[in-house]
């Protein structure tokens, strides 16, 4: 098993242009999330979701979307960036939610964006 | 609302030795699990240890081990025998299920293993 990929690992954007990070877990995982982690700080829940279809907000989902067409993929997108935006995005799915002793997640090596 | 927080942003170790990272969480909820994360410079995020909040045992992994005191909302984690490999960011986070087990995070605690 590959665990949780997430693709591409560093990119540069200008103000204003659009991007999709890609997050793909080969784990049969229903639930997945996103989080960003500022310099310094803890990880923030932008988007979370509990099975293909499915989808909710997190604490910070401004200037994000996502889907979630398959069991496998996770896509964040962000369509107008902004240098608030600049962060390291992590991915994450989890093993068994609701099972006693398995609820942990699991990361992905995460993206760094930078918004210039 | 839950929150996390870990009010020792640094700290340093030296090789061999022990060093103990704070943390504290608020919540109203009775059934619950902690856990302890590592960050190395690679920035990936590694499971150290958990906890659920019904098991009075405190957990332990090798040479981690934590201190769950669920009447004080503390939840520290314990290094023996430190090692240089250690060196990493650590955070705390709290979650509550059942689903959608969305992860809250405490600021973290950088450590520093010196030789």
């Amino acid at each position: 098993n590959a665990g949780v990929t997430q693709t591409p690992k560093f990119r540069i954007l200008k103000i204003g242009q659009s991007m999709t990070l890609q997050c793909t877990q080969d784990m049969n995982h229903n639930y997945m999330y996103w989080y960003r982690q500022d310099p310094g700080m803890g990880l923030k829940l932008i988007y979370y979701s509990v099975g293909a279809g499915i989808t909710d907000k997190g604490e910070v989902p401004n200037g994000y979307n996502v889907s979630r067409s398959t069991t496998e993929d996770f896509p964040l997108r962000l369509e107008l960036a902004a240098p608030s935006q600049t962060s390291v995005y992590f991915c994450a799915s989890i093993s068994q939610p609701g099972l006693a002793g398995q609820e942990t997640q699991y990361f992905g090596p995460g993206t760094r964006l930078l918004v210039l | 609302a839950q929150t996390v927080t870990q009010s020792q942003p640094e700290m340093s170790v030296q090789e061999a030795e022990t060093v103990t990272l704070s943390c504290t969480y608020d919540t109203s909820e009775s059934n619950y699990y902690l856990f302890w994360y590592k960050q190395p410079p690679s920035r990936q995020m590694i499971l150290v240890i958990r906890q659920e909040a019904y098991k009075q045992q405190n957990a332990t992994e090798n040479r981690f081990s934590v201190n769950f005191q669920k009447a004080a909302k503390s939840f520290s984690l314990k290094i023996s025998d430190s090692q240089l490999g250690d060196t990493a960011m650590y955070f705390c986070a709290f979650m509550k299920p059942p689903g959608p087990d969305k992860l809250i995070f405490g600021t973290g605690t950088r450590l520093q293993v010196f030789p």
